[in-house]
């Protein structure tokens, strides 16, 4: 049972438009969710996170956009640069379970110039 | 501040043989959960540690274990390895209630 679901598996944008990648997730219980960036050969970096009692946050170019009735977020990078080509990772966790982290499959990010 | 590191970076081994990988956390972090990585799952859950106990487990066969130390230093042990243990093995440290902050993973492969 895949409780956080992902899309698009892949996504191309021209440099300087505005990424944006889906999740979908079914157990209500789950109150944060992070967003990590995974560039190849290395760890997930931890990009920017919510919690339900907000429906929007901004760290520099991304966003994250919450809506609790519809159990959906997403990510919005805006003037997508080619450094930001990498592979991002949605996930949730409950509270009290912090560190059991449940992960999207994944969205290959392409920024071409 | 010194990031998350894990030991070895890469490892070979064969089937039927056991590794131990190692995870010193973020100074300051109690919190240790370790993850596996594979092209056809994804990013997996495999246990979290705190202080000492293992407060959560994912679904993954008693083969896998894990412990962490007073200076919350943690090893993860995977036994009578197969070949599909090879995979990318993350451990990631953070604060009570904070954001989990990742090592760079061992890559295991097994023959």
């Amino acid at each position: 049972q895949q409780q956080v679901k992902q899309s698009p598996q892949s996504l191309i944008v021209q440099k300087g438009g505005i990424s944006i990648i889906n999740c979908a997730y079914e157990n209500t219980a789950f109150d944060y969710f992070p967003w990590y960036q995974q560039f190849p050969g290395k760890g997930p970096a931890l990009l920017i996170a919510i919690r339900p009692d907000v429906s929007e946050k901004k760290e520099g170019r991304f966003t994250i956009s919450f809506n609790k009735s519809a159990k959906q977020f997403s990510l919005h990078i805006m003037d997508s640069q080619p450094g930001d080509s990498a592979t991002y990772f949605c996930a949730a966790s409950m509270s009290g379970s912090q560190g059991n982290l449940i992960f999207g499959k994944g969205t290959k990010l392409s920024v071409k110039p | 501040k010194a990031g998350v590191t894990q030991t070895p970076r890469y490892l070979i081994k064969t089937r039927g043989q056991q590794v131990t990988l190692s995870c010193s956390p973020i100074s300051g972090h109690r919190s240790v959960s370790w993850y596996q990585q594979t092209p056809g799952q994804g990013l997996q859950f495999l246990f979290e540690y705190f202080s000492e106990t293992q407060r959560n487990k994912g679904n993954f066969p008693g083969r896998f274990s894990g412990r962490q130390f007073s200076n919350s230093r943690s090893e993860m042990n995977v036994s009578t390895l197969e070949l599909g243990d090879s995979a990318l093995y993350l451990c990631a440290s953070s604060l009570v209630g904070g954001g989990q902050i990742f090592g760079p993973g061992t890559r295991l492969t097994v023959l």
